[in-house]
């Protein structure tokens, strides 16, 4: 079974653009989560899709968004860049059951922003 | 915000020894996982404790769980230089359901284990 694909896996940008990043699922996982990590930050939550609706956001601006789409890849995208968007990121798919389940993660995109 | 903390921050040790991570949160959770990280590369799931589990065992890793004092542990015996990695204890929130709401993973800072040859 194949694992979570991101796309791509290292990205440089500079300041004021616009990033799109990928997220390909385990086959069957419907639900997509995305995360930021940075040295001083550490890990954090950016939102979540399921069945093409985003359930849950975290303390993000606007800025941030995402999208699900039908086949449950996802997409993730970051309006006017900012330095400080420079970051590793991380998807994670999970199959969602009641007793607990476990996200798995993708390699991540490492974004830089000049 | 990290709910997660690990400690210690760091850990050196020598091949063969038994390595401690432990992890302490502070809402109540539906299960723990542990990951392990290679260099700023992606996440491995090691293991995933539920809340009404006390102890589970995976190959050469034992993780306990007590939500009584809000803290995990995770121990590798036998170390090898091969779990050289950062080590991330991340919790799901108890509001998380079959319908899937609020499934999110707060992560903690994570333990820098350095397994010496």
């Amino acid at each position: 079974k194949a694992g979570v694909t991101q796309t791509p896996r290292y990205l440089i940008k500079t300041r004021g653009q616009q990033v799109t990043l990928s997220c390909s699922p385990i086959s069957g996982h419907r639900s997509v989560s995305w995360y930021q990590q940075t040295p001083g930050q550490g890990l954090q939550f950016l939102f979540e899709y399921f069945s093409e609706t985003q359930r849950n956001k975290g303390n993000f601006p606007g800025r941030f968004s995402g999208r699900q789409f039908s086949n449950s890849r996802s997409e993730m995208n970051v309006s006017t860049l900012e330095l400080g968007d420079s970051a590793l990121y991380l998807c994670a798919s999970s199959l969602l059951l009641d007793r607990g389940t476990e996200a798995f993660f993708g390699q991540g995109t490492r974004l830089t922003v000049v | 915000s990290q709910q997660g903390e690990e400690d210690p921050q760091a850990l050196s040790i020598q091949e063969g020894e038994n390595a401690t991570m432990n992890c302490s949160y502070k809402t109540s959770i539906n299960n723990l996982q542990w990951y392990r990280q290679n260099s700023g590369r992606g996440l491995v799931h090691l293991i995933l404790i539920r809340s009404n589990e006390r102890e589970k065992h995976s190959g050469r890793l034992r993780v306990t769980l007590d939500t009584s004092k809000k803290s995990s542990s995770l121990l590798i015996t036998a170390s090898r230089a091969a779990d050289t990695a950062s080590y991330f204890c991340a919790t799901a929130p108890r509001a998380y359901n079959s319908g899937g709401s609020n499934y999110k993973l707060t992560f903690g800072k994570g333990t820098l284990l350095t397994v010496n040859p």
